[in-house]
């Protein structure tokens, strides 16, 4: 199975910052990448797919970049709601794995 | 309105066997891929397993290979997953999901949670 890597595994930011978050895949997997978000009692929810297609319905302030083994996450102008964790998931190959998550917590 | 809908999680002693559904609504049932997604208290994300529309393809995380069984009923537009030997480290919050495309889950149930305890 690929591994993934997510870097950092938490995260400390205002509201109104910028914030980056990192997937590394052990193997390269194209573009064949998700971003989801989770909060406590909730579903995860898809924000990207197809490692920079923002899906439906998902703030603009998050973009989704990379290909290959390297792949970003950036969450622009923090707002209340955005504090979760998140996790990238690759579909390049199955067994379709996560990566291990960061967990984006108010400063 | 798509709707999955999973049930029959429990408290189970280890070593025991629980037997988890997911009913789906609202999609195609037959032409989906399923999945079934484990976050242990505390824990990220786990892909537990993966079966194809027409059950050709089976696979299974590491961890549960041997003890979980996927399978589904397309005419009931049901995903299960039997899961036999059931340790401690099975205790999570468990999840079905699907999406239209391959790899994209963008449908997801509200979970059910297994508690393997003595």
């Amino acid at each position: 199975d690929i591994q993934m890597t997510q870097s950092p595994s938490s995260l400390s930011a205002s509201e109104g910052d910028t914030v980056t978050i990192t997937c590394q895949a052990s193997q390269g997997i194209k573009n064949y990448l998700n971003w989801y978000q989770k909060k406590p009692g909730k579903a995860p929810k898809l924000l990207i797919s197809d490692a920079s297609n923002l899906r439906v319905g998902v703030s603009s302030r998050f973009t989704g970049s990379g290909s290959g083994t390297h792949f970003t996450l950036t969450i622009s102008s923090l707002q209340p709601e955005d504090f979760a964790t998140y996790y990238c998931h690759q579909y390049g190959s199955l067994l379709y794995t996560f990566g291990q998550g960061t967990r984006l917590e108010l400063k | 309105q798509v709707q999955l809908v999973e049930s029959g999680g429990a408290l189970v002693e280890p070593g025991g066997s629980l037997r988890l559904s997911c009913v789906v609504s609202g999609i195609h049932f037959a032409y989906y891929y399923m999945m079934w997604v484990r976050q242990a208290p505390g824990k990220g994300l786990e892909t537990v397993a993966y079966i194809t529309t027409d059950s050709n393809t089976i696979l299974y995380g590491d961890s549960m290979r041997g003890r979980f069984t996927v399978s589904r009923d397309n005419a009931q537009s049901s995903l299960f997953l039997q899961m036999d030997s059931l340790r401690a480290d099975d205790t999570a919050i468990y999840y079905c999901a699907t999406g239209r495309e391959a790899g994209i889950a963008d449908l997801w149930g509200q979970g059910t949670r297994v508690t393997v305890a003595s």
